[in-house]
């Protein structure tokens, strides 16, 4: 069974850009969460979805937002890029509605703000 | 509120050792979930082990062990016999039950095998 997929890989982007960012889960999971990965902060959670609603959402402002397709792929999105949002951006994914689930991780999205 | 600490930033060992990485956690909830995970320098976090809150008993998958210790709400993690391709930062996480709240993840432990 293939794994997460995540789309594209690296990003460069500048300041005020935005960017969209994609994931593939595991056939047959319906659940997919979104990470941050920073040097300084560490791994911190987005927001997840599942059946195309979120969940959940972390304390991140609202230039970060997301979506959740019938098929269980997700997209997140970054408006008005700022240096800080520099980081990796993790995807997983889980079977069901329960977050205490394992989640599986995609390769994740190196994305650069300059 | 839940919170997980690691507080080996960085662990240095030779090829052959044995390695613990220590894991703290904290909730308030009974029922919990405790997971570890390996992110090699490729940034993929693999999953290495779920365990409950209702089950103590050690684990043991290979040269990879774990030690549950909720009288001191500890999960550590010990590789035995390091190798090289152990390399890699290791997370701890915890969720917690009903499972409405996302993980929560240690800052991470950078483990160096040197050959």
């Amino acid at each position: 069974k293939a794994g997460v997929t995540q789309t594209p890989r690296y990003l460069i982007k500048t300041r005020g850009q935005q960017v969209t960012l994609s994931c593939s889960p595991i056939s047959g999971h319906r659940s997919v969460s979104w990470y941050q990965q920073t040097p300084g902060q560490g791994l911190q959670f987005l927001f997840e979805y599942f059946s195309e609603t979120q969940r959940n959402k972390g304390n991140f402002p609202g230039r970060f937002s997301g979506r959740q397709f019938s098929n269980s792929r997700s997209e997140m999105n970054v408006s008005t890029l700022e240096l800080g949002d520099s980081a990796l951006y993790l995807c997983a994914s889980s079977f069901g509605q329960d977050l205490t689930d394992t989640q599986y991780f995609g390769p994740g999205t190196r994305l650069t703000v300059l | 509120a839940q919170k997980v600490t690691q507080a080996q930033t960085e662990i240095s060992v030779v090829e052959k050792e044995d390695v613990t990485l220590d894991c703290v956690y904290e909730t308030r909830d009974t029922t919990y979930y405790l997971f570890w995970y390996k992110q090699p320098p490729s940034g993929e976090l693999v999953f290495l082990i779920r365990r409950n809150s209702f089950d103590e008993q050690n684990e043991i998958s290979g040269r990879y062990s774990w030690n549950f210790q909720k009288s001191t709400s500890s999960f550590n993690f010990t590789i035995t016999a390091s190798q090289v391709v152990d390399s890699a930062v290791y997370f701890c996480a915890l969720s917690e039950a009903p499972g409405n709240t996302p993980l929560v993840f240690g800052k991470g432990t950078r483990l160096s095998v040197i050959a």
